[in-house]
């Protein structure tokens, strides 16, 4: 399996607060991405970055930031969590032929 | 900006052969990969396609056509594990931006 681990990898939080979700990577793939998954929506770009310091907004970006200070690690934040951003979030790493997913972090907005 | 199609549910017979197909409209095409994901769990590596032509693993092949904007998945021999999702990303523009099609959910009968 692809060297790639998500922090933490469940977690409950109330409204209005941030919450930060990790992704490290072993792979020194240059691509990562953080997507959500909901029911009838299927897998939706958050953000992405093609290197360091390098991010770009994915289709549903309002709400969340990004960083990637080193290669191996991608960090996904919430500013202030609401309802509609409980969901499962995976992160992926990619690449030129391959890409991989983490096992997800199941949030819980309440 | 990109629009990926594939059908949303298909049902096959234990030992038949199953054929999912993907259209996709994308400016800045790289390559287009395939996934399979099992309820609750996170999407798995299938296969990735840059060039038009067949790509056989196993059971599992995956064809594509750039001019066409299409590529389909075949199953061959179909067990019951194959019950899943199956989801169709494609590559594009110079960030290699990985967007994914809503997937189709395969239900494998005795």
């Amino acid at each position: 399996d692809a060297g790639i681990t998500q922090s933490p990898r469940h977690k409950v939080t109330e409204t209005g607060t941030p919450v930060t979700l990790r992704c490290h990577q072993t792979e020194n793939h240059r691509y990562m991405y953080w997507y959500r998954q909901d029911p009838g929506h299927g897998l939706r770009l958050i953000h992405y970055s093609y290197g360091v310091k390098d991010t770009d907004k994915g289709e549903v970006s309002d709400g969340y930031s990004v960083s990637r200070s080193k290669t191996e690690d991608f960090l996904l934040t919430l500013e202030s969590a609401t309802s509609s951003q409980t969901s499962v979030y995976f992160c992926a790493i990619s690449g030129e032929t391959e890409a991989f997913f983490g096992q997800g972090t199941r949030l819980t907005v309440v | 900006g990109q629009n990926i199609d594939q059908p949303t549910e298909m049902t096959a017979t234990e030992g038949a052969i199953v054929q999912i197909n993907c259209t996709y409209q994308t400016s800045g095409f790289n390559g287009l990969f395939w996934y399979q994901q099992h309820a609750g769990e996170a999407p798995t590596f299938l296969s990735y396609n840059v060039l038009d032509g067949l790509e056989e693993k196993g059971r599992f092949s995956s064809f594509l056509s750039r001019s066409k904007g299409y590529s389909y998945l075949l199953l061959k021999e179909l067990q019951m594990k194959d019950s899943a999702s199956y989801l169709c990303a494609v590559s594009w523009a110079a960030g290699n931006k990985l967007t994914f099609g809503g997937g189709t959910r395969v239900l494998v009968k005795p």
